[in-house]
C-alpha cells in the first residue's frame, strides 16, 4: 500500500512568491496534518484537517493556509514567501476514527524541501 | 507549557551498546508519547509510542520508560547497530488529537562499528 505522498519533492522560489504544496494521505485516512521542519529542529505543527474542516492551527502567520478536498488530499499554500520559510514541509495522515484511547498513529510523508532565495 | 525538551542533542555509541535519549514535558494534559526516527531526506517514521497508564513498553530492541510524576520519558535502544544511526524525536499530544504533535528538538545518534 502507498504511504503518504507529497509533491513536489523539491522546490525553489524567490522572496515574495507564492507556493502550493500537495499531499495525498494513506488510503482510508481522513485526517491530514501539516508540519514545518527547519534544518536541525523538530517538526512544528501548522494545520490539521479532518473531513475537510480545519481542526487545529499552529502558531503560523496568515500567509499560511490549507485546505482538504473531498478525496481527503490536501494543499498547503504559503503567500509572500520569506527567506525564513525555507524548510522541509511534512504532511502526515491518520485514520481519524480512533478518538480517545484509539490507536491513532500518525504517518508522515517524505516532505517537500522548499528553498526561498 | 507546550514544550517538550529533549536531550542529549547528539549521541555517539559503540555497536552493541545501549543508546538512551531523554524527554521532559510540561503540559499534564498530554497522554500520548511517540518516538520517531528520521533518516536524511526522509520524513519521520513512528518507532514506538506509550500512554501514561503503563511505565514501560518494549518493542524489539526499543523500550520506552515513562515517569508520570516526573513528567519524563525516555527511549532505550538495546544492542545499538550502525543502521540505527539517525535523528530521533520524542513527541507528545493528547490522545484525542494525535494529529497535533509537539516535538522535541531531536537527538542525532551515531553508532560506531
Amino acid at each position: 500500500d502507498a504511504g503518504v505522498t507529497q509533491s513536489p519533492t523539491h522546490l525553489i522560489k524567490t522572496r515574495g512568491q507564492h507556493v502550493t504544496l500537495r499531499c495525498s494521505p494513506i488510503s482510508g485516512h481522513k485526517s491530514v496534518s501539516w508540519y514545518q521542519q527547519v534544518l536541525g529542529q523538530g517538526p512544528q505543527f501548522i494545520f490539521q484537517y479532518y473531513e475537510k474542516e480545519e481542526r487545529g492551527r499552529g502558531n503560523f502567520p496568515d500567509r499560511f493556509s490549507a485546505r482538504q478536498f473531498p478525496n481527503y488530499s490536501s494543499e498547503l499554500n504559503v503567500n509572500a514567501l520569506l527567506l525564513g520559510d525555507s524548510a522541509l514541509y511534512l504532511c502526515a495522515s491518520r485514520s481519524g476514527t480512533g478518538g480517545v484511547g484509539g490507536n491513532e498513529k500518525l504517518f508522515f510523508g517524505s516532505g517537500t524541501q522548499l528553498s526561498v532565495l | 507549557q507546550q514544550q517538550v525538551k529533549q536531550s542529549p542533542q547528539s549521541l555517539i555509541v559503540q555497536k552493541g551498546g545501549i543508546s538512551i535519549i531523554n524527554c521532559a514535558y510540561e503540559n499534564t494534559a498530554f497522554d500520548y508519547f511517540p518516538w520517531y526516527q528520521q533518516f536524511p531526506g526522509k520524513g519521520p517514521a513512528l518507532l514506538i509510542a506509550i500512554r501514561p497508564d503503563v511505565s514501560e513498553k518494549k518493542e524489539g530492541r526499543f523500550t520506552i520508560s515513562f515517569n508520570k510524576s516526573a513528567k519524563q520519558f525516555s527511549l532505550h535502544i538495546m544492542d545499538s547497530q550502525p543502521g540505527d544511526s539517525a535523528t530521533y524525536f520524542c513527541a507528545a499530544s493528547t490522545s484525542s488529537n494525535t494529529g497535533k504533535l509537539i516535538f522535541g528538538q531531536g537527538t542525532t545518534l551515531q553508532v560506531k562499528p
